[in-house]
């Protein structure tokens, strides 16, 4: 199994574009989720999903999209970058009632100049 | 205020010693705790969850107060691999979404 995998790993944009980070799992788990990890924050969680076609908003959720078409993917679009985003980003997956634990993806670093 | 509050660190530790350190969480509700572990610039992966009664994983300890609202890490005989930032992590929810601490950052030292 490849776990939670990401892409890119790393990304730069300018204030306005847009971009989507990836997000797959091959663990069949029900539960996915995205957040970001700043300097001296923790891990805020922006949105997450418990199963295809179902997906509901985290803390702070403003400035992104997301969707569930299937079980294995759960893409975050930015939808016009701005520099409060740069951040690190994770994708976490977690199977139905083990929500303790979540297993993380490898993180994109994304820099908005 | 956060709702999980960690001490940064860093703590530096020799090698073979003992390090604690505690979480506090504002949500008397929480129902359930865990520490993660997480190395420099790589995800979070779970340690260990943290049980009323306390429980031991080899050579993690943890701990609950439910009363001070604190959870506890103890590590002993430190190696060089423990290194790395310790977050506490709090379920307050039905469906479970976590609330992560900033992170202990705990080095140690030949």
């Amino acid at each position: 199994n490849a776990g939670v995998t990401q892409t890119p790993k790393f990304q730069v944009l300018k204030t306005g574009q847009s971009m989507t980070l990836q997000c797959a799992q091959d663990m069949n788990h029900e539960y996915m989720s995205w957040y970001r990890q700043d300097p001296g924050m923790g891990l805020r969680l922006i949105h997450y999903s418990v199963g295809a076609g179902i997906t509901d908003q985290g803390e702070v959720p403003n400035g992104y999209n997301v969707s569930r078409s299937t079980t294995e993917d759960f893409p975050l679009r930015l939808l016009s970058a701005a520099p409060s985003q740069t951040s690190v980003y994770f994708c976490a997956s977690s199977a139905q009632g083990r929500v303790e634990t979540q297993y993380f993806g490898p993180g994109t670093r994304l820099l908005v100049l | 205020r956060k709702e999980v509050e960690q001490d940064p660190g860093p703590f530096n530790v020799p090698e073979g010693a003992t390090v604690a350190f505690n979480c506090t969480y504002s949500n008397s509700a929480s129902q359930s705790f865990f520490w993660y572990r997480q190395d420099c610039r790589k995800e979070p992966k779970l340690l260990m969850s943290v049980y009323s009664s306390g429980n031991e994983d080899g050579r993690f300890t943890a701990q609950l107060n439910r009363a001070s609202q604190y959870i506890s890490l103890l590590i002993r005989d430190s190696k060089l691999s423990d290194s790395a930032t310790y977050l506490c992590v709090v379920n307050s929810d039905s469906w479970g979404k976590l609330q992560f601490g900033a992170g202990t950052q705990v080095v140690v030292t030949p």
